[in-house]
């Protein structure tokens, strides 16, 4: 079946330093690609998104770009902030999926320390 | 206010009890979503909708029950609560138009002693 992959958390960063968070994912047809993510306390919020292979998305500093030969969606930011910290999801959605419902990776959660 | 609502935010109930989860929105969404997350296992679908009076399986629906006579509620019922639904629940809404674009809650803690 459909399945995302993320790298385990948590990651502790300093602020300023460069993020980013692994995120593979396996599919049967061609997905499109999502990064969620939870403030502490808060709902997941769409961070950004990308539709089809080479796509980039970005959104509030960070970036992702939609790799087909690997099947990855990597989150990077250049620099990051103590509001950063928070839980990353990476999710995929297949084109005729039933129900529009996406497929989340386990989440990565990020603290970055001043 | 525009958006979608969650109550109660937090709740305490005992095992064996009934305990119904409210979650309302104001978009006219198509999809509606009950996921819980727990330590260890990220999120989980429960159960979802995709139309008033439709609703299917997802992941993890046992002991979970649903509804949604209208568009815009979509209550989640634990008929006898357990210790293992201790959890935060959240409820997502989608439009047709946006694959994938889901708009969360803020969650339920829900506690069962």
């Amino acid at each position: 079946g459909d399945s995302v992959t993320q790298m385990e958390g948590p990651v502790t960063l300093s602020e300023e330093a460069f993020l980013t968070i692994n995120c593979t994912y396996t599919a049967t047809g061609y997905p499109s690609l999502f990064w969620y993510v939870q403030y502490p306390g808060e709902g997941l919020q769409l961070l950004l998104k990308a539709t089809k292979a080479d796509d980039k998305g970005s959104n509030k500093g960070f970036e992702a770009t939609y790799r087909k030969e690997t099947t990855s969606f990597h989150l990077e930011k250049g620099s990051v902030q103590v509001s950063d910290s928070a839980v990353y999801f990476c999710a995929l959605i297949l084109l005729k999926a039933a129900g529009n419902k996406l497929t989340f990776g386990g989440g990565t959660r990020v603290l970055v320390k001043p | 206010d525009a958006g979608i609502t969650q109550s109660p935010r937090y709740k305490i109930t005992e095992t064996g009890r009934q305990v119904t989860l409210m979650c309302h929105q104001t978009w006219s969404h198509s999809y509606m979503f009950w996921y819980r997350q727990d330590l260890g296992h990220g999120l989980r679908l429960i159960y979802y909708s995709a139309a008033a009076d439709i609703t299917d399986k997802g992941e993890v629906p046992d002991g979970y029950v649903v509804s949604r006579s209208k568009t815009e509620n979509f209550p989640l019922t634990l008929e006898s609560a357990t210790r293992s639904q201790t959890s935060v629940y959240f409820c997502a809404s989608s439009d047709r138009t946006g694959l994938g674009e889901q708009y969360f809650g803020p969650g339920t803690r829900l506690t069962v002693t």
